[in-house]
């Protein structure tokens, strides 16, 4: 079973603040990384996959970076919102495995 | 497009009954996923159905076991339940299962085990 970790396991920001968590992972037979967003009631939600070393992605205010030589991912939030307050949960896939989520970093953004 | 649906939402169960729950993944989506989440575990991946076959098994006992039918629709099933057993369950479907396929989660099935 992969073992993936993810830190830190909650923070709390005031709005306008800028954040970043860490998910780190095996980098042998490494495929791909899955970053995940989930709001309290809802279902998780894909934000970004990420495949290539030096990788990095971008949706509104949150990027993500890759390194897979040294198995880990970068998640930031440039200027956080009340509404990004989630738990964002990482998931690396090597190849023929299924998705692997660590235990997520739980974020508060407080007004 | 219709999103992946769960049935039912609630359930309550006592310890040693069985239980099986049911997930429509989306409409072409031909692989499926269930995950357990306690609190303090994360999601725990519970195994992946592609093509009416078990693919992936992640480490849970025998007593939880998954089906997959020609449609792709997909049930879950535990035995003997057990107090620990109580958890919100969410299956997620995708294309293929392939490593960058996108997964799309479904509301879950929330379990009260008494």
């Amino acid at each position: 079973i992969l073992n993936v970790e993810q830190s830190p396991q909650s923070l709390h920001v005031q709005e306008g603040d800028s954040t970043n968590f860490t998910c780190s992972f095996p980098s042998s037979n490494f495929y791909a990384l899955h970053w995940y967003r989930w709001e309290t009631a809802k279902s998780p939600e894909a934000l970004f996959v990420m495949t290539l070393n030096g990788d990095e992605k971008k949706k509104g205010r949150i990027s993500a970076t890759l390194n897979t030589k040294e198995g880990y991912s970068y998640l930031y939030i440039k200027g956080s919102q009340p509404e990004d307050s989630a738990t964002y949960l990482c998931a690396p896939n090597q190849a023929g495995t299924a998705l692997i989520f660590g235990k997520g970093t739980t974020l508060s953004v407080s007004s | 497009k219709a999103g992946v649906t769960q049935t039912p939402r609630y359930l309550i169960k006592t310890r040693g009954q069985q239980v099986t729950l049911s997930c429509s993944p989306i409409s072409g989506h031909r692989s499926v996923s269930w995950y357990q989440q306690t609190p303090g575990q994360g999601l725990q991946f519970l195994f992946e159905y592609f093509s009416e076959t078990q693919r992936n098994k992640g480490n849970f006992p025998g007593r939880f076991s998954g089906r997959q039918f020609s449609n792709s629709r997909s049930e879950m099933n535990v035995s003997t339940l057990e107090l620990g057993d109580s958890a919100l369950y969410l299956c997620a479907s995708s294309i293929a299962g392939g490593p960058m396929d996108e997964q799309f989660f479904g509301p879950g099935t929330r379990l009260t085990v008494l």
